[in-house]
């Protein structure tokens, strides 16, 4: 019953690598994020989704491709992994955007790190 | 661009006292500021949030306070405990779109 969840939570890849995150939520929220936490513990969004539709990218290498094949999943694919990737991954999701109130839910996070 | 500013970025305190942290926005369109907790390995957790048209909210030993003129908001814990040690994020989002700008955090330790 968890309400966004996300895989795997642990992830150890070498440099170059292409891996997938993926994410689902259950709370009929319309829209969905991705953010990335980095060592200093500072929390910065990549991407959002509003009903599969891309709203936010962040100034996010190309190497990051969001996909969102409905409103309950929206998945990070990464290309050509590189050491400063590694972070922890949120995926989170609100009934609306952000600007209307909403309380944003996040996933548990996926570790990232590449060696 | 946009910008939170948190402050401070630790804070130690004994148990039962009170802990404070500020942040400061940069757009005077926000309107809305939420308040995340992180325990360790944990994701973000909402605890508390206000929106422009208020000033002060509270939920037990949690309050926060906005100044809309001076562009700041705080955070207010009274009788800390133990389990509130955690790294506490502030956040404002910007009217019209989906972005929620986080603060650095602060992270808080509570002492027995």
């Amino acid at each position: 019953d968890t309400a966004v969840s996300q895989t795997p939570k642990y992830l150890v890849t070498q440099m170059g690598n292409d891996k997938s995150i993926k994410c689902e939520q259950n709370l009929g929220h319309d829209t969905m994020y991705w953010y990335k936490q980095d060592s200093k513990k500072f929390l910065k969004i990549m991407f959002s989704y509003n009903n599969k539709e891309l709203i936010i990218n962040e100034t996010v290498p190309n190497r990051f491709s969001p996909k969102s094949p409905d409103k309950a999943h929206l998945n990070l694919h990464i290309n050509s992994l590189e050491l400063g990737d590694s972070a922890v991954y949120f995926c989170a999701s609100s009934l609306l955007g952000a600007d209307s109130g909403n309380t944003i839910y996040f996933g548990e996070g996926s570790w990232l790190t590449v060696v | 661009g946009e910008n939170v500013e948190q402050h401070p970025s630790t804070l130690s305190v004994q148990e039962g006292d009170s802990a404070v942290i500020k942040c400061t926005y940069s757009d005077s369109a926000s309107n809305y500021f939420p308040w995340y907790k992180q325990e360790l390995g944990k994701r973000p957790q909402l605890i508390i949030d206000i929106r422009s048209n208020v000033g002060e909210k509270k939920d037990q030993r949690i309050a926060v306070t906005l100044n809309k003129t001076a562009k700041h908001f705080s955070l207010h814990i009274t009788e800390t405990q133990p389990e509130d040690s955690a790294v506490y994020f502030c956040a404002a989002s910007l009217r019209n779109t989906d972005k929620l700008i986080f603060g650095t955090g602060t992270r808080l330790q509570v002492f027995p």
